[in-house]
This record gives structure tokens, sequence and C-alpha cells, in this order.
């Protein structure tokens, strides 16, 4: 249980671009989804605290117009990448909360981000 | 923000072996407390969830001391299949419904 999938896996890009990427929860509800962005041989960092229904929450840091949260049902959050430039590219990951469930978090597969 | 430090690694430990690593937090206010596995250039799985004083799971122990804010995590009969990063997790806290990630401790079984 507790699946969360995250498409695509991976994607190339021209400089200027918007990449959509989307996060899944398949067999729970996820009132919470979190998305995370990782560069190489670093640690996770939260970029934002999607909430269905609600305005994503946004780290300190992060453009919440470059980065565009939407979270429209409890099991469907995305994130896009608008205007992309090289300095974007990197691994970013949505988790899930089980809804009513305790702090857990559950990982997608990830994506990795190229921006030429 | 509150944070959670972990010693970075490598730590090359032999087959069958067992291996302790620790992690401090700043938050002390946190109750629960998480274990992640991170293999190369894949996402975290969770490992171990500490709710109390700790946990067990087969060959993995995660122990909770409070007073001196650490956790532990114990892999004995070490595997090769062990080898990853293993990342340390607590609540972000002041109301955020975030988790707060170590750098990771990497771990390398040798055969």
């Amino acid at each position: 249980g507790a699946v969360v999938s995250q498409h695509p896996s991976w994607v190339i890009c021209k400089s200027g671009t918007s990449v959509k990427i989307e996060c899944r929860s398949l067999d729970f509800q996820a009132t919470t989804m979190f998305w995370y962005r990782q560069f190489p041989k670093q640690s996770l960092m939260l970029m934002a605290t999607s909430n269905e229904g609600s305005k994503a929450t946004y780290e300190q840091g992060v453009e919440k117009d470059k980065f565009l949260i939407n979270h429209a049902s409890l099991t469907l959050s995305t994130l896009t990448v608008t205007s992309a430039h090289p300095e974007d590219s990197s691994f970013y990951i949505c988790s899930a909360r089980i809804t009513g469930a305790g702090y857990e978090q559950y990982f997608g597969p990830g994506t990795r981000l190229t921006v030429t | 923000r509150k944070e959670v430090e972990q010693d970075p690694g490598p730590f090359n430990v032999p087959e069958g072996a067992t291996v302790a690593f620790n992690c401090t937090y700043s938050n002390s206010a946190s109750q629960s407390f998480f274990w992640y596995r991170q293999d190369c250039r894949k996402e975290p799985k969770l490992l171990m969830s500490v709710y109390s004083s700790g946990n067990e799971d087969g060959r993995f122990t995660a122990q909770l001391n409070r007073a001196s804010q650490y956790i532990s995590l114990l892999i004995r009969d070490s595997k090769l299949s062990d080898s990853a990063t293993y990342l340390c997790v607590a609540p972000s806290g002041g109301g955020a419904d975030g988790l707060t990630f170590g750098k990771g401790t990497h771990l390398i079984i040798q055969p």
C-alpha cells in the first residue's frame, strides 16, 4: 500500500519552456502532498506543501510564480516549472501523507528535469 | 529552521557486521521521527517510524533518546543490499506540516 506515482520520470526541455510534473497517490487519499528538490549529493529540500483545495505553502526562497502548484483532488498534485532555466535542472520528488494518519510521507519515484 | 544533523560517512562495513549511526535533532518538541533509505538516483523509502523510545523491525533497531535529542539506527547482520544512504527525518515543527531531512549517512557494505 501507500504507492505514489510521478510522471514524467525524466524530461529534457529547452530554456524558457514550461514543464508540468504530476504526482498521484494510487491507493490512498492525500489531503497534503509535498514537493522536494534534490541536487546531486545534496539532501532533499522542501519546496512547498500542497493542500487539496487551497493554496500551496512555499518555503522561503522558492518563487511561487515560477513553481506553480495545483492540488485539485485528493489524489493529484501538479508542479509546473514555468520559464525553466538550466539552473532549474534537478531531481524533483513529490511525497504524500495519508489523510488522517501519522506524519509518514510516501515518495514518488521522482522526475529528473534537465533544461538545456 | 530546526535542523537534523547526521554524520555523512561513508561508513565502510564488512558484510555480516553490525553498524550503528546517530542523528541529532534540535526541535525538542518533535514527537515522531523516521529513518528513510535512499538509493542512488532513487526516491527515499520509509524504513522505520519512531514514535516512542524505539522500534525494532527484523535486523533494524531504532532508538530515541529525548534527553540528549538523538536517534540511532542499528543494523545487524548487514547485507550487501543494505548499501544506501540513510536519512534521519523529523517533523519541521513550528506549525509546518513538512519533514526536515538530515543530509544522510552513506553506508557501504563490502563483501
